[in-house]
């Protein structure tokens, strides 16, 4: 069973740095792309950032391009999110999503964590 | 950026009625269109990929259609486990974008 477990999330005051993770388990983690999207309070679903399969593909969404930084360690199975120079307006529950890809080059996330809180506040 | 619109933003519908959520994309996105499932302190799920199918384990009472610019999720005959919100998401280009959600309450 595909298993993804978010942690890091917590409290922290605009302009601080949190380092988000992401264990997987249950399947071949190198052999798929992984990604961060969030959930602000009352509003919908964003996608944040996406890194490859040995990392050679990074994309991040343009409103934290400049201060969230993805990586991942294949030898662990785990997926990262450094955060810094936070701002209120990230406040949100982080989401780890495995990227698929079907027989026909659909792509869509069919495996989600459950999701880490972050709160940026004074 | 492409932008996913989606309509309407809430709906009530008794157990049994048909309910109709659109999404409109602001560019042609072929069939690169997927929806998924929310329910508060849960893990979106996927239920649509590719615009018309059914992700593995979803009930058939959901359908999707549409191409190009304009998406259809139907619900047939919703059921009580039915009512969550409801987002589609492209799939096209990146930045991947969401419709803004349609909440479908009980009546």
């Amino acid at each position: 069973e595909v298993q993804l477990v978010e942690s890091g999330g917590g409290l922290v005051k605009p302009g601080g740095s949190l380092r988000l993770s992401c264990a997987a388990s249950g399947f071949t983690f190198n052999d798929y792309t992984m990604n961060w999207l969030r959930q602000p309070p009352e509003k919908g679903l964003e996608w944040v950032s996406s890194v490859s399969t040995s990392s050679g593909y990074i994309y991040y969404g343009d409103s934290v391009k400049g201060r969230f930084t993805i990586s991942r360690d294949n030898a662990k199975n785990s997926l990262f999110l450094q955060m810094s120079s936070l701002r209120p307006e990230d406040t949100a529950v982080y989401y780890c999503a495995r990227g698929d890809i079907s027989a026909s080059g659909w792509k869509f996330f069919a495996h989600w964590g459950q999701g880490t809180l972050v709160t940026v506040s004074s | 950026d492409i932008q996913m619109t989606q309509s309407p933003s809430s709906l009530s519908a008794s157990v049994g009625d048909r309910v109709t959520i659109t999404c409109r994309a602001s560019q042609s996105i072929s069939g690169h269109l997927n929806w998924y499932q929310h329910k508060p302190g849960r893990a979106p799920k996927l239920l649509i990929y590719g615009a018309a199918i059914l992700q593995r384990g979803v009930p058939s009472r959901f359908t999707g259609s549409g191409s190009g610019t304009d998406f259809t999720l139907t619900i047939t005959s919703p059921q009580p486990e039915d009512f969550a919100t409801y987002y589609c998401q492209q799939s096209y280009s990146t930045p991947w974008t969401f419709g803004q959600g349609t909440k479908v309450e009980i009546k």
